[in-house]
C-alpha cells in the first residue's frame, strides 16, 4: 500500500459545527503532516507529527486541533471555523522527519475540500 | 513567507515541446524537491535533488540545482497533454519543514 487516504473528500460545515478530517497511511511512515491550500496558492504547513508526537505547530488557531492516535492515523478536529478557513486540506506522510537516512519525499493524500458556510 | 519563488507563473506550450520551470530560494537547504498537482488535488512527488548534487534525471524529467545561485530548474522533455498540471518546488532546510514555492501552471496544448 503506497497511498495516503483522506476522508471525507468534500465537507461543508457551518461555523458552529464540529467535524473531523481523517488521514491514514500504511507505509510505515513515522512522520505525518497537515497542509492547508487556498486556491491558486501553494500548500502551507500547519502541523508536523513525528513518531506520533506533535513536533511543529505553525501558529495555527486553536479551532484546528490535530491528533495522532497511532502511527497510521492522523486526525484534524475542526470547531467554530470561519468562512476564510475554506480550503483544500492535505495530509502527507514521509519515512521520517528529516532525520538520518534516505529522504524520499512526501506522499500526499488527495485532500479534503472544506467549505465553511 | 514561502521559501521558493518560481517562474514563470504560467506556461503554455504545444505537445511535444520541452517545458522549463525555474525555482529560486532564499536560505540554505538540505534538498530540493519538485511536485506535481492536478486540478487542485493531491501533490505527487516527482524528484528530489540533494544539496550536494547538481543534476538529476528521472524519465523525461531533468532537474538542476545551483546552490551558489540558490536556484533550480525542472525540464520536462517531449511534453504530453497529461503533463498539464501545476508544478511546485519545495525545499527543506534548517527549520526542518518542507516549504513550497508559488508554483508554475503548465498547460500542454494538443
Amino acid at each position: 500500500d503506497t497511498e495516503v487516504t483522506q476522508t471525507p473528500k468534500h465537507l461543508v460545515m457551518g461555523m458552529t459545527n464540529k467535524k473531523s478530517l481523517k488521514c491514514e497511511q500504511h507505509m510505515g511512515h513515522r512522520a505525518m503532516y497537515w497542509y492547508k491550500q487556498k486556491a491558486k496558492k501553494p500548500p502551507e504547513l500547519m502541523f508536523v507529527y513525528s513518531y506520533e508526537k506533535l513536533s511543529i505547530n505553525e501558529s495555527v488557531p486553536s479551532r484546528f486541533s490535530p491528533e495522532c492516535p497511532n502511527s497510521s492515523l492522523l486526525n484534524l478536529h475542526l470547531h467554530a471555523l470561519q468562512p476564510e478557513d475554506s480550503a483544500l486540506y492535505l495530509c502527507a506522510s514521509s519515512q521520517n522527519h528529516l532525520r538520518t537516512g534516505p529522504f524520499a519525499g512526501y506522499t500526499f493524500g488527495s485532500g479534503t475540500r472544506l467549505t465553511v458556510v | 513567507s514561502q521559501q521558493g519563488e518560481e517562474d514563470p507563473q504560467a506556461l503554455s506550450i504545444q505537445e511535444g515541446e520541452n517545458a522549463t520551470m525555474n525555482c529560486s530560494y532564499k536560505t540554505s537547504i538540505n534538498n530540493l524537491q519538485w511536485y506535481r498537482q492536478n486540478s487542485g488535488r493531491g501533490l505527487v512527488h516527482l524528484i528530489l535533488i540533494r544539496s550536494n548534487e547538481r543534476e538529476k534525471h528521472s524519465g523525461r524529467l531533468r532537474v538542476t540545482l545551483d546552490t551558489s545561485k540558490k536556484s533550480s530548474s525542472l525540464l520536462i522533455t517531449a511534453s504530453r497533454a497529461a503533463d498539464t498540471a501545476s508544478y511546485f518546488c519545495a525545499t527543506t532546510g534548517g527549520a526542518q519543514k518542507l516549504v513550497f514555492g508559488q508554483g508554475t501552471r503548465l498547460t500542454i496544448n494538443p
